[in-house]
């Protein structure tokens, strides 16, 4: 079971406005900035947002992240079909002194 | 451009051994913590190990503590994971990241590079 919880699947429409949830606790998400990470199959994870809401250099706008109390989330807006994939969220945890993912969401565009 | 090689991998017997190495360039490697994450396969991301810029601050995940080492050498611009008496359960693709931001920033990191993988089995 992974520290932070994301549902298994999300899908939409293209041109649809989809989120993705990531809930954790006080010691993780409650007290640290949240990432998130795309990965494609057989490929390695690509930083997606960092620190909440930050997009990296080449990221679409399309993309955005929020945080609330112990919950943050993925928004993908005019979802397009090359945005399916897998996409995971990840934090520090204050009480392991480590980092912790979350399971993966796999996003299908329907 | 920066640039993460990951080498090593291949398989090995439960109870043996195997370094990993990975190979940067494009940045100041001795400014920056670097990571190892896993990903079974078919399966998410599990994180594994930091070490700082310095080397001074290292971290282990609880499921390899003990039986893994991150080290790593600043001066060939190379990080390590040093495996030993590895489990089935530790087979999977094992990927070198850098850090977003110079520094050892804890909880305000990201992983901003990742190398492309290197896949380890451990079997007889």
């Amino acid at each position: 079971q992974s520290v932070l919880t994301q549902p298994p699947s999300a899908s939409g429409t293209p041109g649809q406005r989809v989120t993705i949830s990531c809930s954790g606790s006080s010691s993780n998400i409650g007290s640290n900035t949240v990432n998130w990470y795309q990965q494609f199959p057989g490929t390695a994870p690509k930083l997606l947002i960092f620190s909440n809401n930050q997009r990296p250099s080449g990221v679409p706008d399309r993309f955005s992240g929020s945080k609330s109390g112990t919950s943050a989330s993925l928004a993908i807006s005019g979802l397009q079909s090359e945005d399916e994939t897998d996409y995971y969220c990840a934090a520090w945890d204050d009480s392991l002194s480590g980092w912790v993912f979350g399971g993966g969401t796999k996003l299908t565009v329907l | 451009e920066v640039q993460l090689v990951e080498s090593g991998g291949g398989l090995v017997q439960p109870g043996g051994s195997l370094r990993l190495s990975c190979s940067a360039s494009g940045f100041t490697f001795r400014s920056y913590t670097m990571h190892w994450v896993r990903q079974a396969p078919g399966k998410g991301l599990e994180y594994v190990s930091l070490i700082s810029g310095s080397g001074g601050t290292t971290y282990y995940a609880d499921s390899v503590k003990g039986r893994f080492t991150i080290s790593r050498d600043n001066s060939k611009n190379t990080l390590y994971l040093q495996m030993s008496s590895p489990r089935p359960e530790d087979t999977a693709v094992y990927y070198c990241v850098k850090s977003y931001s110079p520094g050892f920033q804890g909880g305000r990191d990201a992983f901003e590079i990742w190398g492309q993988g290197t896949m380890v089995t451990v079997s007889s």
